[in-house]
């Protein structure tokens, strides 16, 4: 079945490099997105990839795209401790007009000064 | 442009009383969401609306839960009787989805709405 799981949490020094890691399961996924939660706050879009690309570039951000492994990664430069917060990765099956999200567990960034 | 628009932020209730979320989607979108989520978890999609049609509620609780979007635009979500296990936070979100299956499909979240049942 469908599915994306992603590693719970991850701690970084601030100024350092963050890179979060996603797998999905179905091959046939057009768009998998990047949201970031704050503490008490909804679902922010952060960026999206399409299936036929490979690497996306948004200022500090980079997404990664490996297909045939069927993994995604988002890199934040430069993180701050603003960037800390909950990481969700999702992806949109291709099945016809469905426009439901599989989403992953997120993955928790803490940040350290 | 504002964004989706939910109220309240908070509700605390009594368990069997009833209880109602409203949301207010980004104008022009034409696909709205809502869903639960709970501590530690993902979002839970409960239903989806296009326009004013519910085209995917398979995962709300029909015996409790209920919802409406009459003139699709806002929509509002209602629990009742609520029950201790429906604490969570509500996530409304809207989408501008084209028509056939291409087109990327970004949703757009609300503040969320944190119910706590007691």
């Amino acid at each position: 079945g469908e599915d994306v799981e992603q590693s719970l949490f991850l701690s970084v020094r601030e100024g350092d490099s963050s890179v979060i890691n996603c797998t999905y399961t179905d091959s046939s996924s057009t768009y998998l997105y990047w949201y970031k939660q704050e503490p008490g706050a909804g679902l922010q879009l952060l960026t999206y990839i399409f299936s036929n690309m490979d690497m996306k570039q948004d200022q500090r951000l980079t997404v990664l795209l490996n297909k045939k492994d069927k993994h995604l990664s988002l890199r934040i430069a430069d993180t701050q401790t603003g960037d800390s917060a909950i990481y969700f990765c999702a992806e949109s099956p291709h099945a016809g007009n469905n426009r439901k999200l599989i989403w992953g567990l997120g993955t928790s960034l803490a940040v350290n000064p | 442009e504002a964004g989706v628009v939910q109220s309240p932020r908070y509700k605390i209730i009594e368990k069997k009383q009833p209880v109602a979320f409203w949301c207010n989607p980004i104008s022009g979108h034409n696909t709205l969401y809502w869903y639960r989520q709970n501590l530690g978890q993902g979002p839970e999609l409960l239903i989806r609306y296009e326009n004013e049609e519910a085209v995917d509620d398979s995962q709300l609780p029909k015996d409790r839960f209920s919802a409406e979007r009459l003139k699709g635009v806002d929509s509002t979500l209602k629990i009742q009787p609520a029950e201790l296990g429906d604490s969570a936070v509500y996530l409304c979100a809207s989408s501008l989805d084209l028509t056939g299956t291409g087109g990327e499909k970004a949703q757009y979240f609300g503040p969320g709405t944190r119910l706590l049942v007691l």
